[in-house]
């Protein structure tokens, strides 16, 4: 069975400090990874899309990185406008066409 | 206007009343997705649409039905709700099996 986990579950940071969000995951064939930004209440937008080993993808102060196993979404210098929940999916390959999330990591960015 | 819009954004109904969750694109996208987030459980597929005539059951349908009335509509029943049916509900589009597009959401709350 296809799973996404996600670590930390919240994550305080103060203003400027870096850092990094987890997820692993467990698919047959990966197709694709996606990262997705979720404010409270509101629907998740989309961040980053990774598809093999290796890729990197950076939005400003963002960078998502792939491996065989996980990704990581590295925080450089986070500002208060950054607090959101961070959401990781992933698409597998075999015609099933469906994403599978994970449960998300709740970032707190102080001044 | 919001490319994917949803109504109604907030509802409270009692148990066993029957509701409709409507969602409307204007992206020209043909796949739409119906999604629940519940606190702790991250986001759920109940239902997707890869086009009019194309209707398929997601991980959590029980309870649940769908219309695709347009290439541009997608509506979601709770034909008698109950307590455990109280979440977030999320539509959502995509071209091919490619990036979402997620509405507002429709936070619903069933007595």
């Amino acid at each position: 069975e296809d799973q996404v986990t996600q670590s930390p579950e919240a994550l305080r940071l103060q203003e400027g400090e870096s850092s990094s969000l987890n997820c692993s995951y467990t698919v047959s064939g990966l197709r694709g990874l996606f990262w997705y930004r979720q404010d409270p209440g509101k629907g998740p937008e989309f961040l980053f899309t990774l598809y093999s080993a290796g890729e990197e993808k950076e939005k400003e102060r963002l960078k998502a990185t792939l491996t065989k196993k996980e990704s990581f979404l590295h925080i450089t210098a986070p500002k208060p406008e950054d607090s959101a929940t961070y959401l990781c999916a992933v698409l597998r390959g075999g015609g099933s066409e469906k994403l599978v999330f994970g449960k998300g990591t709740k970032l707190t960015v102080n001044p | 206007d919001a490319d994917v819009t949803q109504t109604p954004r907030n509802r409270i109904t009692k148990t066993g009343k029957r509701i409709m969750l409507e969602c409307s694109q204007t992206k020209g996208h043909d796949r739409m997705y119906w999604y629940r987030q519940d606190p702790g459980l991250g986001l759920r597929l109940i239902y997707y649409s890869f086009d009019v005539k194309d209707i398929n059951k997601g991980e959590i349908s029980d309870g649940y039905s769908v219309s695709r009335q347009a290439q541009a509509k997608f509506s979601l029943s709770l034909e008698s709700a109950i307590p455990n049916q109280t979440a977030l509900y999320f539509c959502a589009t995509s071209y091919g099996a490619n990036v979402l597009t997620f509405g507002a959401g429709s936070r619903l709350t069933v007595l």
